[in-house]
């Protein structure tokens, strides 16, 4: 396994167009999360699935703002008719549940820009 | 929910110096502690982890001790190198994994 992939690794946009994003985490983790990164900040949790039940959404994932992981493996987040705000790094990170809290692995990101 | 508070970089060293990043934390219970790090151009990976109070995560030289009674988990290395230069983050977990990430500090590292 190479590790969470994400596609496209950039995307420019321009105001008011729906844009999608796709990840890929490593094969055997059932938990999946999205974060958003804005220059010069931690990444700022947006929404988190285990298997293919979305558990949890933060307040800052707006009605423009879906995601979903269909078969409980890859994950799509959409974001529809984008602000110039949504420019960020948009990162999804993966999973096992275990006994301990175990880690979490990155991938390289999405990066938004919204013209 | 969790928090943490880490040291405002950016952070500027000769090589070989001492380095201490300081993250303090709230949380609800005792949850497992992370050191994440970002090279530049890279994603975030896992530098360290502690799960219970007073284990010790290390790696690459670097450690970083939970301390439940202070709500701390600083970050130290005794010689950093020019290749530490990066942002590092602290960040407590939770139950469903999700982690709360400080600002980062930048470090840089001058030969």
């Amino acid at each position: 396994d190479t590790g969470v992939s994400q596609n496209p690794r950039h995307k420019i946009t321009k105001r008011g167009q729906n844009v999608t994003f796709r990840c890929d985490p490593i094969s055997e983790h059932n938990r999946l999360y999205w974060y958003r990164q804005t220059l010069g900040q931690g990444p700022e949790f947006l929404t988190y699935f285990q298997n293919e039940a979305q558990l949890e959404k933060s307040r800052l994932l707006s009605d423009r703002f879906s995601a979903e992981r269909p078969k409980g493996s890859f994950s799509t987040l959409e974001i529809q008719r984008t602000e110039q705000g949504d420019s960020a790094m948009y990162l999804c990170a993966s999973s096992r549940t275990g006994g301990e809290e175990t880690e979490a692995f990155f991938g390289q990101g999405t990066r938004l820009t919204v013209v | 929910g969790n928090s943490v508070t880490q040291m405002e970089g950016p952070v500027t060293l000769s090589e070989e110096a001492f380095l201490t990043i300081n993250c303090t934390y709230t949380a609800t219970g005792y949850p497992s502690l992370f050191w994440y790090v970002q090279y530049p151009g890279e994603g975030l990976q896992l530098l360290l982890k502690a799960t219970k109070a007073d284990d010790k995560g290390s790696n690459k030289g670097f450690e970083a001790t939970y301390r439940k009674e202070t709500t701390s988990f600083h970050l130290e290395k005794g010689s950093v190198q020019v290749s530490d230069s990066a942002v590092y983050f602290c960040a407590p977990g939770s139950t469903l994994g999700r982690l709360y990430f400080g600002r980062g500090t930048q470090l840089t590292v001058w030969p």
